[in-house]
């Protein structure tokens, strides 16, 4: 069964420190990931997707199919990174639906 | 115009009530979602539409009847609905459903069922 695993609801860092947050995918075939994040009152907006490879206000992930995993990572946070932070997984077949992991609450402090 | 637009932005209805989510995209994209996303939970799907056909339900009530009436409108019919059905409900497009596609979300229309 596809299934996206984020093992941490929130995550409290300082600014200045590194950031990692984790996610593990569970999918038979080749996997589709991305990040999405949600500010305060603000819309779901794609941060990353795997395919891209880039890097997007400071974070990157990779894609490590050995460990079914796709971490975010973030070298130094920043104050606005804080923010809800969902891994998502592109469903079976043709359709381009997600599959969300149940998130990850970023809060850096000053 | 690169956004998802949602009305109304919040909707208080009864359970008899009928009343309507409207989405609309200008971005060209030829797939459509609902996804309905509870409190602290992630958003979980509802509808895809495909080119203006329904392609995936996702086992949801018929209170909920979803419409597509051209390329760039998705409407979210709502009808005896029940106080659990209280959510943020979004809209989304992409450009033709493929897996790899980037899927925009619209900011959502906050439904409180009473």
């Amino acid at each position: 069964a596809q299934r996206v695993t984020q093992p941490e609801k929130l995550l409290s860092v300082f600014k200045g420190a590194p950031v990692e947050l984790k996610c593990n995918y569970s999918y038979s075939g080749s996997p589709e990931l991305f990040w999405y994040v949600q500010y305060s009152r603000q819309r779901l907006q794609l941060l990353l997707r795997h395919i891209s490879r880039e890097s997007i206000k400071g974070f990157t992930a990779d894609l490590n199919k050995g460990e079914t995993s796709f971490h975010l990572k973030k070298p130094f946070a920043q104050e606005e990174d804080s923010a809800m932070y969902y891994c998502a997984l592109s469903g079976p077949g043709s359709q381009g639906n997600l599959i969300f992991g149940k998130g990850t609450k970023l809060s850096v402090k000053p | 115009d690169t956004e998802v637009t949602q009305t109304p932005k919040h909707l208080v209805m009864g359970m008899t009530n009928k009343k309507s989510l409207k989405c609309e995209q200008h971005m060209g994209h030829r797939a459509m979602y609902w996804y309905k996303q509870k409190a602290k939970k992630p958003p979980e799907l509802m509808f895809v539409y495909s080119y203006e056909k329904l392609s995936i339900n996702e086992s949801v009530p018929s209170r909920f009847s979803p419409e597509c009436p051209n390329s760039s409108l998705l409407n979210l019919h709502l009808h005896a609905l029940q106080p659990e059905d209280s959510a943020l409900y979004l809209c989304a497009s992409s450009q033709v459903g493929q897996r790899k596609d980037t899927i925009y979300f619209g900011e959502g229309s906050w439904l409180t069922v009473v």
